[in-house]
């Protein structure tokens, strides 16, 4: 069935380091793809989106690229700041919205 | 963009009694809503789907009787948690789908906890 496999975490990193999340999809048709982000205490905020193979979405510095051969959509980031502290949840459209588990990010000074 | 508002952000009720908690497309029609419960580091986990006018479509497992859902306009959506007990306390979130964007937007969530 459709699903969503994504890295798990905790994830801990020091400022101005490079981020890689990793989030893989079943293949069931052509789904959109999503990442948001949760601050702690609040709810999901869309990050970026891609809707068709090879699209790349990007914001604040985030990228990822809906890769239909590896069935990926690995969200990465150059350097990353302590305001980037939150946790990533992967998605993706199918018959209802399909969400990783979640990856928590800690960046530290 | 597309904005939904969520109402309370968060609740402390005692055992037994009932919680509503309300979801509001504010600048678009949303005949569609998702409500999904988040356990403390976990994923989403859709509860139910909420359809404008008819009955709401509730997923495995989810008793309908405990989370009453009503859609009754095109811009509200509410989940009323009926008796709720302490392991009902979870966040809750609401989504909408803004087809003209075509994009699922989420209310802030709403921290319930029973004490």
């Amino acid at each position: 069935g459709d699903s969503v496999t994504q890295m798990e975490g905790p994830v801990t990193l020091s400022e101005e380091a490079f981020l890689t999340i990793n989030c893989t999809y079943t293949a069931t048709g052509y789904p959109s793809l999503f990442w948001y982000v949760q601050y702690p205490g609040e709810g999901l905020q869309l990050l970026l989106k891609a809707t068709k193979a090879d699209d790349k979405g990007s914001n604040k510095g985030f990228e990822a690229t809906y890769r239909k051969e590896t069935t990926s959509f690995h969200l990465e980031k150059g350097s990353v700041q302590v305001s980037d502290s939150a946790v990533y949840f992967c998605a993706r459209t199918g018959n209802q919205f399909y969400f990783g588990t979640g990856t928590s990010l800690t960046v530290i000074p | 963009g597309a904005v939904v508002s969520q109402h309370p952000s968060w609740v402390i009720c005692k055992s037994g009694t009932s919680v509503k908690i309300e979801c509001r497309s504010l600048d678009f029609q949303a005949t569609t809503m998702f409500w999904y419960r988040q356990f403390p580091k976990q994923s989403l986990m859709l509860m139910a789907t909420s359809n404008e006018g008819s009955k709401a479509t509730y997923e495995q497992g989810v008793e309908k009787d405990k989370f009453l859902i009503n859609h009754a306009s095109l811009t509200l959506s509410t989940l009323t948690v009926t008796s709720a007990h302490p392991e009902d306390s979870s966040f809750y979130i609401c989504s909408a789908i803004d087809r003209g964007n075509y994009g699922y937007t989420f209310g802030s969530g709403t921290r319930l906890t029973v004490v």
